[in-house]
This record gives C-alpha cells, structure tokens and sequence, in this order.
C-alpha cells in the first residue's frame, strides 16, 4: 500500500507570497495518477490538480503541480484569501485507489 | 450539472448500524464510480472504499472489511453505505465521491455527519 506523507503539516503565508507544498509517496506513483484537492472548513473538498499537473474545471492557473515517481508538489503563485485552506494529496493509480496524503494547511500569517 | 445529494445527519449509539444516501443526477449513474470517503472532526480523509454502480462490483479498504457495505439502485440512481458495529470512533462526516479506476474524485457530495454516542 501507497503512503503518502505532505509537508509541512501548517504553512504560515501572507496573501501575495508563493506557497509550496510537498507529498511524497512511498513507493512510485504509476503514470502520475496523483491529485490534489483543497478543502476549506465546513466544505467538502474540491478536485484541482490531477495526473500530477493538470487543472481541473475552473481553477485558476495561479495553481499549478509538478513531480513525479515519489515526489510531487503543488505551488500557488500567489495566494490570494480564498486560498487559505487545507490542502490533500492523493494517488489514485494503485489499490488501495483511494489513498490520501494527511494534509497541508495554509494559514494566514 | 453534476450533483450528488447526500441523506440527512444521524445519531446512532455504539453497537448499531448507519447507511446513508448519495443520489446523483447531472450524468449517467452507470458510468462512474461512487467512492466513500470519511473525516472526522479536525482530522483528514480517510476512504473507505469503491462501488461500480453498473455491474455492484465493491472494493473496500481494509480497515473496513466485514464492516461495510456498499450498494446501488440504479432505478433511483443512489447509491448506499451501510456501516456496522458503530463505535464512537466512527463519528465523522462522510462523503461519498464521483471517481472511476484510474481517475480523480472529480464531485463530492455535502456530506453526512454520523454522531455515535451512548
């Protein structure tokens, strides 16, 4: 089974600033079926990136995801207030298919 | 548009049983995958489990097996989780996802919030 550990557990930021966010797996992630998700409290969460670095519907191109194999990361060029929220990795290409990373989140600083 | 509707909130005490709803509209219910996927209070995202609601075909995590079951009526198209032998650890909310093998959760319903309490 597939872990996946992000990092860091809380990122501090300012809105403007650039944030980085890590998730690394345990074993190699096949084709890069490895997605991201943003959930904010009270909502359920919502699909951004997926197949490693591919936007979904409608999210803006101030996000953006990168990696590979073991290591992948999601950037936001610059954090606006509506993207202060926790943030969820997940490999979806091995079973267990539904395997998530235990979560960033991104706080005002 | 897609959508999925989860049931109401449940209060349940130790020992018994929960099965919520998720209906979905929007798109051809056969054609996509409903997964579960549970969070409790502050903590993150635990999936539980798959169900192809064409052919009812499961796949279940194995934290759950013997737990859970999943299922469909594709006259409604709604699908269904049961979870047995509650215990508090159980209080969460609970969501079920649109996915498919080898593709991202890409809607989510509203969530079900289940209170296991004595």
């Amino acid at each position: 089974e597939i872990v996946l550990t992000q990092s860091p557990g809380t990122l501090s930021l300012s809105p403007g600033e650039r944030a980085t966010l890590s998730c690394r797996a345990s074993q190699s992630v096949s084709s890069s079926y490895l997605a991201w998700y943003q959930q904010k409290p009270g909502q359920a969460p919502r699909l951004l990136i997926y197949g490693a670095s591919s936007r979904a519907t409608g999210i803006p191109d101030r996000f953006s995801g990168s990696g590979s194999g073991t290591d992948f990361t999601l950037t936001i060029s610059r954090l606006e207030p509506e993207d202060f929220a926790v943030y969820y990795c997940q490999q979806y290409g091995s079973s267990p298919q539904g395997t998530f990373g235990q979560g960033t989140k991104v706080e005002i600083k | 548009q897609v959508q999925l509707v989860q049931s109401g909130a449940e209060v349940k005490k130790p020992g018994a049983s929960v099965k919520v709803s998720c209906k979905a509209s929007g798109y051809t219910f056969t054609s996509y995958d409903i997964n579960w996927v549970r969070q409790a209070t502050g903590q993150g995202l635990e999936w539980m489990g798959w169900m192809n609601p064409n052919s009812g075909n499961t796949g279940y995590a194995q934290k759950f097996q013997g737990r859970v079951t999943m299922t469909r009526n594709t006259s409604i198209s709604t699908a269904y989780m049961e979870l047995s032998s509650l215990r508090s650890e159980d209080t969460a909310v609970y969501y079920c996802a649109r996915g498919y093998i080898r593709e991202p959760f890409d809607y989510w319903g509203q969530g079900t919030l289940v209170t296991v309490s004595s």
